[in-house]
C-alpha cells in the first residue's frame, strides 16, 4: 500500500522565517501530489497540487513545492512566513495514478505555529 | 468554495447508538469520500463513492456504512458507536471529467461518543 510520510510533525517559527516541510511517499510509478492547508477550526483547502511538467509548483499565499522524483519527495516552502501561516499542513498522494476512486493518501499532517 | 454541507456540525452521542452523517454536495461531482481526522494520523479513508449506488471501502471502513442513493448525498452511518469513534469526519468531492484529481473538502463534523 502506498504511505506518505511528514517526518516534521510540529514546526514553530517566527514570522519573516523560511519554512520547509518534507513529504515522501512510497509509490514508484505516476503520481498526482498535493499539499493542503488546515487553518484552525476549519476545513482543509488546496494549497497546490502537481500533476505534470515543471517540478516546481507554485501555489497560493505565497507557497511552493518541489518534486523531486528520484527522492519520492514533494517538499513545501514558503520564503518568509507569517502569523496567519499557522495552520496544519498536509501532503497527499493519488496513487496509483488514475485508480479506481481518484483516492488521496494522506500524510500525518504538521502544525506550524508562527509567532509574532 | 465548493458547496459542500455537512450535518450536523457537532454531535454528542452514547455508546452502543447508531449514528448518521449527511454529505450534501451542489456540485454534481461523481466521486465522494468519507475521510476521519485523528491527531497525528492525518487524515484516513473511511468509504468512498464513485457513483450512485456505488460504494467501496477505504482504509479504516470497520464498524461503518454508507449510502449513496443521489449524487448529491453521501450518507456515513455509525452502526454501534463506540469511543474510539470519537473524531472529526470530513466528507470530500472529486471529479474526474477534466482529469482534476483534487479533492474538496466539507466543512466537518466533530463527533463524541461517550
Amino acid at each position: 500500500a502506498q504511505s506518505v510520510s511528514q517526518h516534521n510533525h510540529h514546526v514553530i517559527l517566527s514570522e519573516a522565517a523560511s519554512l520547509e516541510l518534507g513529504c515522501n511517499y512510497s509509490y514508484g510509478g505516476t503520481v498526482n501530489l498535493f499539499w493542503y492547508v488546515q487553518y484552525p477550526g476549519q476545513h482543509l483547502q488546496l494549497l497546490l497540487k502537481y500533476f505534470s511538467g515543471d517540478p516546481l509548483v507554485k501555489g497560493i499565499k505565497g507557497f511552493e513545492a518541489e518534486f523531486i522524483k528520484s527522492k519520492f519527495s514533494f517538499n513545501l516552502r514558503k520564503p518568509s512566513v507569517q502569523w496567519s501561516d499557522t495552520a496544519e499542513y498536509f501532503c497527499a498522494v493519488n496513487a496509483p495514478f488514475k485508480a479506481a476512486g481518484n483516492k488521496l493518501t494522506f500524510g500525518g499532517g504538521t502544525r506550524v505555529l508562527v509567532k509574532p | 468554495d465548493a458547496g459542500i454541507t455537512q450535518s450536523p456540525r457537532h454531535k454528542v452521542t452514547e455508546t452502543g447508538t447508531p449514528v448518521t452523517l449527511r454529505c450534501h454536495q451542489t456540485e454534481n461531482h461523481r466521486y465522494m469520500y468519507w475521510y476521519r481526522q485523528d491527531p497525528g494520523h492525518g487524515l484516513r479513508l473511511i468509504h468512498y463513492s464513485y457513483g450512485v449506488k456505488d460504494t467501496d471501502k477505504g482504509e479504516v471502513s470497520d464498524g461503518y456504512s454508507v449510502s449513496r442513493s443521489k449524487t448529491e448525498d453521501f450518507l456515513l452511518t455509525l452502526e454501534s458507536a463506540t469511543s474510539s469513534q470519537t473524531s472529526v469526519y470530513f466528507c470530500a468531492i472529486s471529479n474526474d471529467r477534466t482529469g482534476n484529481y483534487e479533492q474538496y473538502f466539507g466543512p466537518g463534523t466533530r463527533l463524541t461518543v461517550t
